[in-house]
């Protein structure tokens, strides 16, 4: 079965610090991978996506990712985080199917 | 970028009644819509996949009667919440893929439901 996992359900990290939110993921074929940030009570933003080429995905807002194939990562990075950066952030995958699967979110709180 | 539209936003009902949802493309065609339920500190649940002009396929464990979806156009598709109940309270957003993009989603804003 397809599975999105996000380890973290929280991450705090000090303004201008490098961040890190971690995504392992399970799909059947070659994944389609993503990441949307959510606001409160709003939709979600698409960040980026990986669907072939360059392993290191650059998105919006400063954000990138790293696919990784052997360990099923898609890390989400940033190397100087901002307040405004804290939000929920979800990782997503689809592979074989036309689904997307999601993982359980991670909050990100950006201290000042 | 891609819009979605979503409307309305906060709707609050009396138990017993019925709420639509509407979910509109707004610059490109979408063959296809997703329902996600989002539960308050939880993840998306996807809840059916909205074809247009065919029926909507069902999660497992999401009852068709009770969730009606209609895909009538390649820029709309509804959902109806039939005889809501206050288990029913939650937070719906809809999403389409371009059927020329790159593959992505886009996500409506989200319509909080409230049933009394």
């Amino acid at each position: 079965a397809q599975s999105v996992a996000q380890p973290e359900d929280q991450v705090n990290v000090a303004e201008g610090n490098p961040l890190t939110v971690k995504c392992t993921y399970s799909v059947s074929g070659n994944p389609y991978l993503f990441w949307y940030v959510q606001y409160p009570n709003r939709g979600l933003q698409f960040l980026l996506k990986y669907i072939t080429g360059d392993n290191l995905v650059k998105g919006s807002y400063g954000f990138e990712a790293e696919f990784n194939k052997s360990q099923t990562s898609f890390h989400l990075k940033k190397p100087s985080a901002l307040v405004s950066d804290s939000a929920l952030y979800f990782c997503a995958a689809g592979g074989a199917t036309n689904k997307l699967i999601f993982g359980t979110g991670t909050l990100l709180a950006v201290q000042p | 970028g891609a819009v979605v539209s979503q409307h309305p936003s906060r709707v609050i009902c009396k138990s017993g009644t019925s709420v639509k949802i509407e979910c509109r493309s707004l610059d490109f065609q979408a063959t296809t819509m997703f329902w996600y339920r989002q539960f308050p500190k939880q993840s998306l649940m996807l809840m059916a996949t909205s074809n247009e002009g065919s029926k909507a396929t069902y999660e497992q464990g999401v009852e068709k009667d009770k969730f009606l979806i209609n895909h009538a156009s390649l820029t709309l598709s509804t959902l109806t919440v039939t005889s809501a109940h206050p288990e029913d309270s939650s937070f719906y957003i809809c999403s389409a893929r371009n059927s020329q993009g790159g593959g992505e989603l886009f996500f409506g804003e989200g319509s909080r439901l409230t049933v009394l």
